[in-house]
């Protein structure tokens, strides 16, 4: 497999469930990436990790709980979510996490989540 | 806080017509601006990245231009193609936002054979 894949690729959950996406990639990248795309709203970032290290955690709800174990696996672990959270969420990768945003990201295929 | 919008919401031209996709945005003191492409139900494929002192960059048939002061951008695409059918997203990364990209709602492209 090449550049950033994601599992699943659908998932539909209860409000009470508890479930993982998880994120791979294969670019050799240190910076990985969580945004969250909703119906009729702008892509809007969630979590950022560079060297294995949280770096930005843009105002997201604790029931979003992250990990990154090492630098090519990223996971989103989902608790106690809401209806307003069915949206699809992206991954994405870039080389550094440079401070100076010089870099280009690059997007997985995203999980489509719908939560009932 | 920095906005960016994108103008129109959808477009739809017959293929082979040269077309202008849109992005303004609030705060002049940006990075870059990028421009991508996401087909649907997939993720997003940067298309064109812009530096802040730079005018414009080009790729096959895209052209970007960039006016930060004014804050504008333009995404020009050339004798367009079915295949050229996806939403394209524009998004900029501010001074003071580090890794934070700033999207747009994009704008959905339909080219008719």
């Amino acid at each position: 497999e090449t550049g950033v894949t994601q599992t699943p690729r659908h998932l539909v959950m209860g409000m009470t469930n508890k479930k993982s996406l998880k994120c791979e990639q294969h670019l050799g990248h240190n910076a990985m990436y969580w945004y969250k795309q909703s119906a009729k709203k702008p892509l809007e970032l969630m979590f950022v990790y560079s060297l294995e290290e949280r770096v930005e955690n843009n105002s997201v709800p604790s029931r979003f709980s992250p990990e990154c174990p090492n630098s090519s696996h990223l996971f989103l672990h989902l608790h106690t979510l809401q209806p307003e959270d069915s949206a699809l969420y992206l991954c994405a990768s870039s080389q550094e996490g440079g401070r100076w945003g010089q870099e280009t990201q690059y997007f997985g295929p995203g999980t489509r989540l719908l939560v009932l | 806080k920095q906005e960016v919008t994108q103008i129109p919401a959808a477009l739809s031209v017959p293929e082979g017509e040269n077309l202008v996709l849109n992005c303004s945005f609030t705060d002049s003191a940006i990075y870059n601006l990028q421009w991508f492409r996401q087909d649907p139900g997939k993720g997003l494929t940067s298309l064109l990245l812009i530096q802040s002192s730079q005018r414009e960059q080009t790729s096959g048939r895209l052209n970007a231009s960039l006016d930060k002061s004014s804050g504008r951008s333009t995404l020009y695409i050339a004798a367009s193609q079915p295949g050229d059918s996806a939403t394209y997203l524009c998004a900029v990364n501010s001074r003071g936002s580090n890794y934070k990209l700033t999207f747009g709602k994009g704008t959905l492209l339909t080219v008719n054979p």
